[in-house]
């Protein structure tokens, strides 16, 4: 059972509002993701890490931000949220040690901008 | 760029029948085969996965085949049962680091 948390699980918001959707793990994992699904659809990678301090945007531009400030915990912030980021955004993080490139999701966070 | 195709997008079987979702990469780099359940309002699970020294892997009900000279690798499931209805995604490893390139899903159907 992956220990990989998400919240909120949903989160219906105005446009123009700033929003931070937070992930967190207990693994000790050093690399994380954020993708984005349209639900049912494919993922796209929008962020990653390979450890603390170290962030890179992914496939799929986003006008959303990352930090890494801890190995445990791994935000994504919208600063100015607009109905087009309405979406579903998936984190996941993986050990990567050469011996598996295994990736662990959370649950998700469905976002609907209004 | 890399891709990777997966197919069919829906897939629907009778119970107790056997299902086959079919992948195709294209970064001759790749050397590990996934493969992803997503139920409805989780995130994705791994369910199986090959690297690129083994030709095929069995886990009960589900196994995966790889054909690397095709690029080409199989997820075949046995003997369907409601619990199998799902999303299932194949994805492969791009080479020379951890990232994963994804297939757009299959939507497996059980009919009872």
């Amino acid at each position: 059972e992956a220990d990989i948390y998400q919240t909120p699980r949903y989160l219906v918001i105005g446009t123009g509002k700033k929003i931070t959707l937070e992930c967190s793990q207990t693994m000790g994992h050093d690399k994380m993701y954020w993708y984005q699904q349209d639900p049912g659809m494919e993922l796209h990678l929008i962020h990653y890490s390979y450890g603390v301090n170290s962030t890179e945007k992914g496939d799929l531009s986003s006008e959303s931000t990352v930090s890494r400030i801890r190995t445990e915990h791994f935000p994504l912030t919208l600063e100015s949220a607009r109905p087009s980021h309405t979406s579903q955004y998936l984190c996941a993080s993986s050990d990567g040690d050469g011996r598996s490139n295994i990736q662990y999701f959370g649950a998700g966070t469905r976002l609907s901008v209004l | 760029g890399e891709n990777v195709e997966q197919h069919p997008s829906t897939l629907s079987v009778q119970e107790g029948d056997s299902a086959v979702i079919k992948c195709t990469y294209s970064d001759s780099a790749s050397n590990y085969f996934p493969w992803y359940k997503q139920e409805l309002g989780k995130g994705p699970q791994l369910i199986i996965d090959i690297r690129s020294n083994v030709g095929e892997k069995k886990d009960q009900r589900i196994a995966v085949t790889l054909n690397k000279t095709a690029k080409h690798f199989s997820l075949h499931i046995t003997e369907t049962q409601p619990e199998d209805s799902a999303v299932y995604f194949c994805a492969a490893s791009r080479g020379g680091n951890y990232q994963l390139i994804w297939g757009a899903g299959t939507k497996l159907i059980i009919k009872p």
